[in-house]
């Protein structure tokens, strides 16, 4: 079966750093997605974790366990832009199909 | 290039009617899936297309159908709509090679009523 667990919301202070926790349990595991969807709109990549360890991109960084079943999304310098719902999403199965969870919904405060 | 779009942006139909739904997948992109958004929640996997054939599907009942077209765009049908089908419908695009990032129309918004 597939089954992902993340927080419902989050709240951080502008300039901060914050980090969005995520479980999976997903047979046949291909990867670990991160997006991000602010209201109203199409989500967007953010990054893509197969291997075990920490993927950096700019101001955003995606750490990835394996063997866990565990990936974190890590936002450094938060901008009031970066308000928006994340969304994990492991990717697998026997038709190898993105499954998301709920998704985050982090709000920025000044 | 192309992003993927998606017509129309907003639907509102009423209970046992019918919609069709429209995506063309960004350029070179042969794989096209269809998801299913309610307020609040993470996308829900429809169904998956590859060269004109279905490739796997998520838990929907075969009212939820679609077709993939020889230049990749693809169509997502519902029979007999339901109050519950009010969603967002978002059709992702990805080449079938090793790269598996999806990238995501803009969405229609379907009303029920």
């Amino acid at each position: 079966g597939q089954n992902i667990d993340q927080p419902t919301e989050m709240t951080a202070t502008e300039g901060a750093i914050v980090q969005i926790n995520c479980t999976y349990q997903t047979s046949g595991f291909n990867g670990l997605f991160w997006y991000q969807q602010h209201a109203g709109e199409a989500p967007t990549f953010l990054s893509y974790n197969v291997l075990d360890g920490l993927e950096e991109k700019g101001r955003f960084s995606s750490f990835l366990s394996r063997s866990k079943g565990y990936s974190y999304l890590l936002l450094k310098e938060l901008q009031m832009k970066d308000s928006a719902s994340y969304l994990c999403a492991s990717y697998g199965g026997a038709t190898n199909k993105l499954i998301f969870g709920t998704g985050t919904l982090l709000a920025v405060q000044p | 290039e192309t992003g993927v779009t998606q017509s129309p942006t907003h639907l509102i139909k009423t209970r046992g009617q019918q919609v069709t739904l429209r995506c063309s997948s960004q350029s070179g992109h042969n794989t096209v899936s269809w998801y299913q958004q309610a307020l609040g929640q993470g996308p829900q996997f429809i169904f998956q297309y590859y060269r004109e054939e279905e490739n796997g599907r998520g838990n929907f009942p075969p009212r939820f159908s679609g077709l993939q077209f020889p230049n990749y765009s693809s169509e997502l049908n519902v029979n007999a709509l339901e109050l519950d089908d009010s969603a967002l419908y978002l059709c992702a695009s990805r080449t079938s090679g090793g790269e598996l990032e999806q990238f995501f129309g803009p969405g229609t918004r379907l009303t029920v009523l």
